[in-house]
């Protein structure tokens, strides 16, 4: 099983529409949770960032993590067609730990 | 770009050939770290540095060198460039390795083709 699992798409959704983004993860020591953004052809920019459980919301933008099912979410609501690009999780222990990367899902909001 | 930027952005070479990938970094924060991103295997870690003169190896190290001699500059070396190390390479930085500052920050990417 790999450490972190992410479907990678690709989802079309109309715009407007409410958008769910998932990993899952096997290493319960993972405590800081982030959620990136990738472009075509630019580097992955950060969107969100969660300590532990809960939720996080900025914006459009919702983050969730529930630790004891080992599943990380993020919802766009009001999804824009410039919300169209891969989404990467990633997630790491702290300290020495390096981060890990799901796959990434790519995502096409349509007009 | 958080103040990162990496050369060149572009590169073909041939199979044999050495290649050195720079990226260079304003913000004087201590960790750096090269990724190469390829379709079905995503990022990967290559190399990262936690300090002038301080390096370690990621998961795919293999065939790959690194040098830090300043804070702010962190080269990536293919000492014989093969068809395999065909990808994108994405350098990244962070503040520190803990907390909050786990967080990373990344380049605009390599865009490397060997031939």
């Amino acid at each position: 099983q790999k450490e972190v699992e992410q479907d990678p798409g690709p989802l079309s959704v109309p715009e407007g529409a409410i958008v769910s983004l998932n990993c899952t993860y096997s290493n319960s020591a993972f405590q800081y949770f982030m959620w990136y953004r990738q472009y075509s052809r630019k580097g992955p920019e950060l969107l969100m960032y969660t300590y532990s459980s809960g939720n996080k919301e900025d914006g459009r933008f919702t983050a969730q993590v529930d630790k004891s099912s080992k599943y990380i979410s993020l919802f766009i609501r009001d999804s824009q067609p410039s919300d169209s690009a891969t989404y990467l999780c990633a997630m790491s222990q702290g300290g020495s730990e390096k981060l890990v990367f799901g796959k990434g899902t790519k995502l096409t909001v349509n007009p | 770009d958080a103040g990162i930027t990496q050369s060149p952005r572009h590169k073909v070479t041939e199979t044999g050939t050495p290649v050195t990938l720079r990226c260079h970094q304003t913000e004087n924060h201590r960790y750096m770290y090269w990724y190469r991103q390829d379709p079905g295997h995503g990022l990967r870690l290559i190399h990262y540095s936690y300090g002038v003169k301080d390096t370690d190896k990621g998961e795919v190290s293999d065939g790959y060198s690194v040098s830090r001699s300043k804070t702010e500059d962190f080269l990536l070396t293919l000492e014989s460039a093969t068809s395999s190390q065909t990808s994108v390479y994405f350098c990244a930085i962070s503040e520190s390795n803990s907390g909050i500052t786990d967080t990373q920050y990344f380049g605009p990417g390599t865009r490397l083709t060997v031939l």
